[in-house]
């Protein structure tokens, strides 16, 4: 079985605070990994993707990938209630294979 | 806007009905696939095409479900005498096959609730 685990949440900041999201999963054999926002009611739209072990920053938002513990996170800089939303985190298979293993998400709050 | 697109957005049926949804992938994306996503959890994955063929579904996909995408560009799923454990939103997305960027745009979904 293929997991992805978050924490549920939720998770409280205050604006323009930093926002640390984290994610671990099971298969050794991911090769990419996604983080994926969805506003309530809504389709998940897709922030940031990684598959190299470091950091991949994109403009107020940085993944980072850990293979050897198996661990992702994505920090939010300079958050904005505009980014309270549902982060969802998930696993692409191995080199080549198709679907998403999607964790339960993280519900995130920027407090005015 | 060129995205994917779904229809209809939202579908109330009684329990034993059948149901069908559509999905239309960004035009140059050859693989298409299927999740379902009930309150409070994330998509699961149903089933995926890339062109014409259906090549991977997952066990959730009972005999009840059918997809299809017979010309390799829209895509149907279909749930037979629904169930109303069936009730989820049915999300699609589409992408270009470029390995590990494999990256996945979703539609809006179809929210379906069964009576």
């Amino acid at each position: 079985q293929k997991e992805v685990e978050q924490n549920s949440g939720p998770l409280s900041v205050p604006e323009g605070a930093i926002a640390s999201l984290n994610c671990t999963y099971s298969d050794r054999g991911s090769q990419s990994f996604f983080w994926y926002r969805q506003y309530s009611g809504k389709s998940p739209e897709l922030i940031m993707f990684i598959y190299s072990n470091g950091d991949k920053e994109d403009g107020r938002f940085t993944a980072q990938l850990n293979k050897a513990s198996q661990y992702v996170s994505l920090l939010i800089r300079d958050s904005q209630p505009s980014d309270s939303a549902t982060y969802l985190c998930a696993a692409g298979g191995q080199t080549g294979a198709n679907n998403l293993f999607f964790g339960t998400g993280t519900r995130l709050t920027v407090i005015p | 806007d060129t995205g994917v697109s779904q229809n209809p957005r939202h579908k109330i049926t009684k329990r034993g009905q059948n149901v069908t949804f559509r999905c239309d992938p960004i035009s140059e994306h050859n693989r298409l696939y299927w999740y379902r996503q009930t309150l409070g959890q994330g998509p699961e994955f149903l089933t995926y095409f890339q062109n014409e063929a259906q090549l991977e579904k997952s066990r959730l996909l009972s005999d009840r479900f059918s997809a299809e995408r017979p010309k390799g560009s829209f895509s149907t799923l279909e749930i037979q005498r629904t169930e109303q454990g069936d009730s989820a939103m049915y999300l699609c997305a589409s992408s270009w096959d470029r390995g590990r960027q494999n990256i996945q745009y979703f539609g809006a979904g179809t929210r379906l609730s069964v009576l």
